[in-house]
């Protein structure tokens, strides 16, 4: 069973909608990150927490909200979609003091 | 925010060629990583190289830290079409608790 799920894995809606991903580790990492991934531009940081009374914004945080549920869950919502928002999302897990990030298999969103 | 600049973008070669990916910031890090990502799945840590100057061979694969710890470089020789994906530089911030990514350069190893 993968360590880092995703769910959804793709998604298509249309702008003004409310999404939610969740991501889900069974690795006990405290640390979890939200990136986007769009061609030429890598992996940007959209929130990271590192643990569950943690939240702070990355480098493109806005348009996006994000909630800890549970140590093993980090969800991330767009308030209201856009179709710039259409990229691959991934969630990330991470160890304290350690610098190794492990990825999820993303979700791919295409807003309309 | 400190940005690391990956070239090239993308790279076409035929099986058994060599190859080098560059990855430059004007910004210090503490450490640099190197991942890798096929499709539909998401990227994988490769190697963290930590004290500059530091080289780190993974089979064909050669990692080289800048003495300055700006810089770094992928060196794949004799490329196989197994080696086809996306790699991805991550340089570790210096307060430690973030990753800046690279753009990414996407490789193709054709047989």
């Amino acid at each position: 069973d993968a360590d880092v799920t995703q769910t959804p894995r793709n998604r298509i809606t249309k702008t003004g909608k409310r999404i939610m991903l969740e991501c889900s580790q069974t690795k006990g990492h405290d640390r979890m990150y939200w990136y986007r991934q769009d061609p030429g531009l890598g992996l940007r940081l959209i929130y990271y927490s590192f643990d569950v009374k943690d939240i702070n914004k990355g480098e493109i945080s806005d348009g996006y909200s994000v909630s800890r549920q549970a140590q093993a869950k980090f969800s991330l919502s767009l308030e209201s979609a856009i179709p710039n928002q259409t990229a691959l999302y991934f969630c990330a897990t991470g160890l304290a003091g350690r610098d190794t990030q492990y990825f999820g298999p993303g979700t791919r969103l295409t807003v309309l | 925010t400190q940005l690391l600049e990956q070239s090239p973008q993308f790279l076409s070669i035929q099986e058994g060629e060599n190859l080098t990916v560059y990855c430059n910031s004007s910004s210090v890090f503490s450490s640099l990583q190197w991942y890798r990502q096929e499709p539909g799945e998401g990227p994988v840590l490769l190697v963290t190289v930590v004290t500059g100057g530091e080289v780190k061979k993974l089979k064909r694969l050669t990692f080289q830290f800048g003495d300055a710890r700006k810089d770094s470089s992928l060196h794949i020789t004799a490329a196989q079409p197994g080696d086809t994906g996306l790699y991805l530089c991550a340089g570790v911030e210096t307060s430690g608790s973030r990753l800046t990514f690279g753009e990414g350069t996407q490789l193709t190893v054709n047989p």
